[in-house]
């Protein structure tokens, strides 16, 4: 069965600091990846989708980066984190299915709090 | 996204009664619709899909309606349970990868 880790749970960071975030998949191949961030009590953003490696698109511009090093791995960061970073950062996966259904499977997310 | 800024709406459902939770979808060559669970601190999870060409899909204790004429899509769960509080958004889906689009999200919550 496919699970995705996603890591650290937790983690707080001063405004100017680097961050790394990072997202693993196992028991797929060749899935599409996902950022999304949620700030509290808000919707879902997504920041950055991959359908493969070092295939990268952005979809909201500011001081995040994402990279796909591995099939499986997806990793966001930024060199300088800024105050509007702190958020609740999900991690999904998708395989599209024969039908054309591109059914996202989540991670537990990474809470950022940014000081 | 234009619906990420927004604070969530909030529906309030006794516990027992049946809950309805509306979603409107922007774009009328979406073929795959999704309901998705938030409980607080966790990452969304999956409840029920359905597509283009149905209207109805029933599953445990939910039902998902969709009028592609008026681009709405709902989800009911019948006899509420405080297990059902959480946030659910409604996702939809217009080619294979392309990434969902979800809506704003409700916050549900249970009254026992």
């Amino acid at each position: 069965s496919q699970t995705i880790h996603q890591w650290p749970a937790t983690l707080v960071q001063p405004v100017g600091s680097p961050l790394s975030l990072e997202c693993t998949v196992e028991g797929t191949s060749n899935p599409n990846l996902y950022w999304y961030r949620q700030a509290a009590g808000r919707g879902l953003q997504l920041l950055f989708y991959s359908v493969g490696i070092g295939q990268i698109s952005s979809e909201v511009p500011q001081n995040l980066s994402a990279s796909r090093p591995q099939d499986r791995q997806f990793i966001l960061s930024s060199k300088k984190l800024l105050l509007s970073d702190s958020g609740f950062y999900l991690c999904a996966w998708s395989v599209v299915r024969g039908s054309g259904a591109n059914v996202l499977t989540f991670g537990a997310g990474s809470r950022l709090t940014v000081l | 996204g234009e619906n990420v800024g927004l604070h969530l709406p909030t529906l309030s459902v006794q516990e027992g009664d049946n809950s309805i939770i509306n979603c409107a979808y922007s774009n009328s060559a979406s073929d795959y619709f999704i309901w998705y669970k938030q409980e607080s601190g966790k990452g969304p999870q999956f409840i029920i899909d359905i597509r283009s060409n149905m209207d109805k899909r029933q599953g445990q204790r939910v039902t998902v309606l969709l009028n592609k004429t008026v681009k709405h899509l709902s989800l009911q769960i019948a006899a509420t349970q405080p297990g059902d509080s959480a946030v659910y958004f409604c996702a939809e889906s217009f080619s294979g990868n392309t990434p969902l689009v979800f809506g704003k999200g409700t916050r549900l919550s249970v009254i026992a």
